[in-house]
């Protein structure tokens, strides 16, 4: 099976900056994806890397490293409404998405 | 751009009753759809992938039988659990990949369908 770690939780202040890690074991590699998840309501597409490097989208910024199996997500400048869970995903040689556990962020003011 | 729209949105249902979900895909065709579903504070675990015009291939540990998937055109897939019970309730989503992310393989969620089981 494959195996998706990243932390439970974290809590930042508005304007701030959060890095949510996320490391991964899988059979095979075709990309990493990164989700935003607000309760109760099903996953929004936030980045996508499938080569080693930064991809910058405004406020948020994602990180490949394929060799050490491993990619951060990185909230610049934190509103209130990013607080969320934010799910790393992982899709393997057979082109299956496997969710990681989520990580959720609060922002406080 | 891309939209998925699922429902119902939320199913209260009594035990032994069979309850359905429809999957659509709004403005592109979707060969392929996938069903997760997900437990409160859990990742979205996959039950299946959904194939148009042929069978729904089961994850290991998730029953066919009881989870019963059809494909039946491009744009509909659906999800009937069949005589459900209560650790039946979950949070369950399709999504599909195609329409603005065909070149990333983006899935695109529907809204998700809460069911409740009595």
């Amino acid at each position: 099976g494959q195996n998706i770690d990243q932390p439970t939780e974290m809590t930042a202040t508005e304007g701030a900056i959060v890095q949510i890690n996320c490391t991964y074991q899988t059979s095979g590699f075709n990309g990493l994806f990164w989700y935003q998840q607000h309760a109760g309501e099903a996953p929004t597409f936030l980045s996508y890397n499938v080569l080693d490097g930064l991809e910058e989208k405004g406020r948020f910024s994602s990180f490949l490293s394929r060799s050490k199996g491993y990619s951060y997500l990185l909230l610049k400048e934190l509103q209130m409404k990013d607080s969320a869970s934010y799910l790393c995903a992982v899709r393997d040689g057979d082109y299956k998405l496997s969710f990681g556990a989520g990580t959720t962020v609060t922002v406080r003011a | 751009g891309a939209v998925v729209s699922q429902h119902p949105s939320w199913v209260i249902c009594k035990s032994g009753t069979s309850v359905k979900i429809e999957c659509r895909s709004l403005d592109f065709q979707a060969t392929t759809m996938f069903w997760y579903r997900q437990f409160p504070k859990q990742s979205l675990m996959l039950m299946a992938t959904s194939n148009e015009g042929s069978k729904a291939t089961y994850e290991q540990g998730v029953e066919k039988d009881k989870f019963l998937i059809n494909h039946a055109s491009l744009t509909l897939s659906t999800l009937t659990v069949t005589s459900a019970h209560p650790e039946d309730s979950s949070f369950y989503i399709c999504s599909a990949s195609g329409g603005r992310g065909v070149n990333t393989g983006e899935l695109f969620f529907g809204e998700g369908s809460r069911l409740t089981v009595l």
